[in-house]
């Protein structure tokens, strides 16, 4: 069975300034896919980012980014020029190829503060 | 397009009550599943119908829980009867049918279902 950690239960960044966070999963297959979901308070949840676990580059859209280290089973998310809208919870979730379940992390409670 | 619908957005009920969730998926999204966050703890798997059919339930806590997805469009979660640990976030999502690989997930508002 898979299982995703984020060890940050909350964090903090200053409007305009760069943040970075944590997830850590583990599992035994080679093919897979990790994403990123944000839900902004009191709205639903959203993607953010995709990853295919056999893609070397690491995805970007916009001012989110990827680091994605397979190795270590990382998949850390680094928002660029943090906007108060960017408040909300992130989730890591991974799928593996055949399945049909993401497996969640506990989630980070990140606030831009102005 | 609209997205993923979920009805009622809130429920507050007594234990022993039943409680029917109602999910409107992505139309054209053949695959619909159900996850739950219960308080504290993280997003959980409940569920998976491919049009009208289960292809996984391995995610149901229990034999309280029936899901249904008749005509394979909408889908409904009955908890009957509901218990104090049934109480938390229940997510649905959609996506579309696949022949190459994993399609993302796009997920509903949730319904905060409160047992008491």
């Amino acid at each position: 069975a898979q299982t995703v950690t984020q060890s940050q239960p909350e964090m903090s960044v200053q409007e305009a300034e760069t943040v970075t966070l944590s997830c850590t999963y583990d599992t035994s297959e080679n093919n897979y896919y990790l994403f990123w979901y944000k839900q902004p308070p009191s709205r639903q949840m959203i993607l953010v980012i995709r990853q295919e676990a056999y893609k070397q580059q690491n995805a970007t859209e916009n001012r989110f980014s990827v680091n994605f280290q397979k190795a270590a089973k990382s998949f850390s998310l680094k928002i660029s020029d943090s906007q108060l809208g960017d408040t909300a919870m992130y989730f890591c979730a991974f799928l593996n190829n055949a399945g049909n379940m993401l497996t969640f992390g506990g989630g980070t409670r990140l606030m831009v503060k102005p | 397009e609209a997205g993923v619908t979920q009805f009622p957005s809130h429920s507050v009920i007594e234990k022993g009550q039943t409680v029917t969730l109602r999910c409107d998926p992505i139309s054209g999204h053949d695959n619909l599943y159900w996850y739950r966050r219960v308080m504290g703890k993280e997003i959980k798997f409940l569920l998976h119908f491919v049009k009208e059919s289960k292809q996984d339930e391995s995610g149901m806590p229990n034999n309280r829980f029936l899901a249904e997805r008749t005509g394979g469009t909408y889908s409904t979660l009955k908890v009957q009867p509901a218990e104090l640990e049934d109480s938390g976030v229940y997510f649905c999502a959609s996506s579309q049918d696949h022949a190459i690989q994993q399609e993302t997930q796009y997920f509903g508002p949730g319904t905060r279902l409160l047992v008491l």
